[in-house]
């Protein structure tokens, strides 16, 4: 089945610089990886995600890169500012039978932006 | 349109009880996923429904189980209750099976303590 890992598990940076979250992924059957995050005491949300059809997707500071080839995905975020503290978790569906199932979540990254 | 609710917000019990809990999806929406959530483990999927058959279900033992009514509510239940079940528990839903690509909307979850 799918394993999902996420890479680094806390990261601190300064605000102003840049972020990356890196996660692997097992089934080269994957098509869709969205990133969630979430803020202390909040509920996850989407921020962006990518289909398999493409490379890269941007949202303003913030975008997603893929690499089908070596079944990796990465996370982007540009000039960092404290409200983009927060665990941010990638995923991955489940293939069953050729049919993407439920998503697999890798186990977060703790992201502090230091002003 | 509402969000996706999720009752009791608390719960606190007694190992060897069983506990049930309630989500209440985005009206419109057929499919709701569980996820246990624990620090350091990320988000461990526990099941998925939609349309009111059980889609996928997680590595968990069979004191976890849920259900879907045709008003697309669902309720989980977990018997015989261990210290280790303290968690926080969040469904979430979607239009259409997650791992489609279509985006999951989490409720603000159920923080069940084991005592």
């Amino acid at each position: 089945g799918e394993n999902v890992e996420q890479h680094p598990s806390t990261l601190s940076v300064q605000e102003g610089d840049s972020a990356v979250i890196k996660c692997t992924y097992s089934d080269s059957a994957s098509n869709y990886f969205p990133w969630y995050k979430q803020e202390l005491g909040k509920r996850p949300q989407l921020i962006i995600d990518i289909r398999s059809n493409v490379g890269e997707k941007k949202d303003q500071r913030i975008a997603v890169t893929l690499n089908k080839t070596a079944k990796h995905f990465s996370l982007h975020i540009t000039e960092t500012q404290p409200e983009d503290s927060a665990v941010y978790f990638c995923a991955a569906p489940m293939n069953y039978g050729g049919s993407q199932g439920n998503l697999i979540f890798g186990k977060g990254t703790k992201l502090s932006v230091k002003p | 349109k509402a969000g996706v609710t999720q009752t009791p917000r608390y719960l606190i019990k007694t190992r060897g009880q069983q506990v049930t809990l309630s989500c209440s999806p985005i009206s419109g929406h057929r499919s709701v996923s569980w996820y246990q959530q624990t620090p350091g483990q990320g988000l461990q999927f526990l099941f998925e429904y939609f349309s009111e058959t059980q889609r996928n279900k997680g590595n968990f033992p069979g004191r976890f189980s849920g259900r879907q009514f045709s008003n697309s509510r669902s309720e989980m239940n977990v018997s015989t209750l261990e210290l280790g079940d303290s968690a926080l528990y969040l469904c979430a839903s979607s239009s259409l099976p997650a791992g489609e690509g279509y985006e999951q909307y989490f409720g603000p979850g159920t923080r069940l303590t084991v005592t």
